[in-house]
């Protein structure tokens, strides 16, 4: 069975820095991009980036509202998929989560909770 | 950035009731949409993917079709886990945007 397990959520304050993982059992990791979401509290849902396979250069798009402060990154060996955020924003609280596959974009993880406060 | 109109925002149906969902997309793109499934305080499901293609384990009342600019999600006869919001999802290019959501409500 596919699944993706996001973690490394909580709560930081406005400036710093959280670094999320995503998990993955159950397919051959190497083989796919990794695309990156969130949902903020009560609001709808938000691509962020992805990234391509090892086949496909390890390259990544990002989202304008990220791109600059947010970077994705794999580790192929461990079947995880890192979501390295910097300067964190307010508006950055959201629950994130990682999806299989560039286009298909499926199955998720079930997420992680990233509140930004002071 | 293409801009994606999914229609209608909320949606009133029955148990049984043959439902459609509609997503538009600013400008062509062929067959790369997805459809989602979402229950509060769950992550997006994947229903459909291309336009057409139903997810492995999907139940085969859920269908997709459209290319180009306009895409339908049908829902063949609604059962009751299926009131939960849905999500279309362009792929073509980035940044990959999503419809704004429709929720499916019991009448």
């Amino acid at each position: 069975e596919v699944q993706l397990v996001e973690s490394g959520g909580g709560l930081e304050q406005p400036g710093r820095s959280l670094r999320l993982s995503c998990t993955a059992s159950g397919f051959t990791f190497g083989d796919y991009a990794v695309n990156w979401f969130r949902q903020a509290p009560g609001k709808g849902l938000e691509w962020i980036g992805f990234i391509r396979s090892k086949g496909f250069g390890e390259t990544t798009e990002y989202a304008a509202s990220v791109k600059g402060r947010f970077t994705i990154s794999r580790d192929d060996s461990k079947s995880i998929a890192y979501l390295q955020m910097n300067g964190l924003k307010t508006e950055d609280t959201a629950v994130y989560h990682c999806s299989k596959g560039r286009t298909q974009a499926g199955p998720w993880g079930q997420g992680t909770l990233v509140t930004v406060s002071s | 950035d293409i801009q994606m109109t999914q229609s209608p925002s909320s949606l009133s149906a029955s148990v049984g009731d043959r439902v459609t969902i509609t997503c538009r997309a600013s400008q062509s793109i062929s067959t790369n949409l997805n459809w989602y499934q979402q229950k509060p305080g769950k992550a997006p499901n994947l229903l459909i993917f291309a336009a057409s293609s139903l997810q492995s384990g999907v139940p085969s009342r859920f269908s997709g079709s459209g290319s180009g600019t306009d895409f339908t999600l049908t829902i063949s006869s609604l059962q009751h886990e299926d009131f939960a919001s849905y999500h279309c999802l362009q792929t073509y290019s980035t940044p990959y945007t999503f419809g704004q959501g429709t929720k499916l409500e019991v009448k």
